[in-house]
């Protein structure tokens, strides 16, 4: 089965654009998860995409947003882009059940480096 | 919150070394409990898990147990080895949203 894909690998973005990012879950996923890593803030997690309802949602301001397609797959954008926002932001999907325990699955991820 | 604390990293060790790296966490409610490794320019990998107290999540020599009275979940590996290096999250689950901790950083030397 394939896994977690996510487009595109890198990207550069200039301060003020807006960047539209992509991922594609494991076959049969029905939850898509975003997460930006960052050196000096870690891992946090962004939103949750579950069914095409964002079901739930992290501290990042409104700039970050998603949406998910009824294959499952899903786009995160971010507008007016800040060079804090340099990073490298995590897809991660799980099961069809969408339950609170389930496994997380993550893609490669996708480097954006705001210039 | 959600919270979980790592060691502070980080960790050098020689091949066949005993690893263990500590991991801590507070939550409200029965947390999942998991840890990720992550090599360099890649993404997250699943090492292993574990969803209820007492039980013992193991994987490629390496194991954790959920330790409810201590609210711990110590990585442990017998015998490292120079491709163990890398980066390792402890991380737990409520509600579908995934909390991580810093990250350890451990390079295994031959």
């Amino acid at each position: 089965k394939a896994g977690v894909t996510q487009t595109p690998r890198y990207l550069i973005k200039t301060r003020g654009q807006q960047v539209t990012l992509s991922c594609s879950p494991i076959s049969g996923h029905r939850s898509v998860s975003w997460y930006q890593q960052t050196p000096g803030q870690g891992l946090q997690f962004l939103f949750e995409y579950f069914s095409e309802t964002q079901r739930n949602k992290g501290n990042f301001p409104g700039r970050f947003s998603g949406r998910q397609f009824s294959n499952s797959r899903s786009e995160m954008n971010v507008s007016t882009l800040e060079l804090g926002d340099s990073a490298l932001y995590l897809c991660a999907s799980s099961g069809n059940r969408g339950g609170p325990e389930e496994t997380q699955y993550f893609g490669p991820g996708t480097r954006l480096l705001v210039l | 919150g959600n919270s979980v604390t790592q060691m502070e990293g980080p960790v050098t060790l020689s091949e066949e070394a005993f690893l263990t790296i500590n991991c801590t966490y507070t939550a409200t409610g029965y947390p999942s409990l998991f840890w990720y490794v992550q090599y360099p320019g890649e993404g997250l990998q699943l090492l292993l898990k574990a969803t209820k107290a007492d039980d013992k999540g193991s994987n490629k020599g390496f194991e954790a147990t959920y330790r409810k009275e201590t609210t711990s979940f110590h990585l442990e590996k017998g015998s490292v080895q120079v491709s163990d290096s890398a980066v390792y999250f402890c991380a737990l689950t409520l509600y579908g949203k995934l909390t991580f901790g810093q990250g350890t950083i451990l390079t295994v030397h031959p």
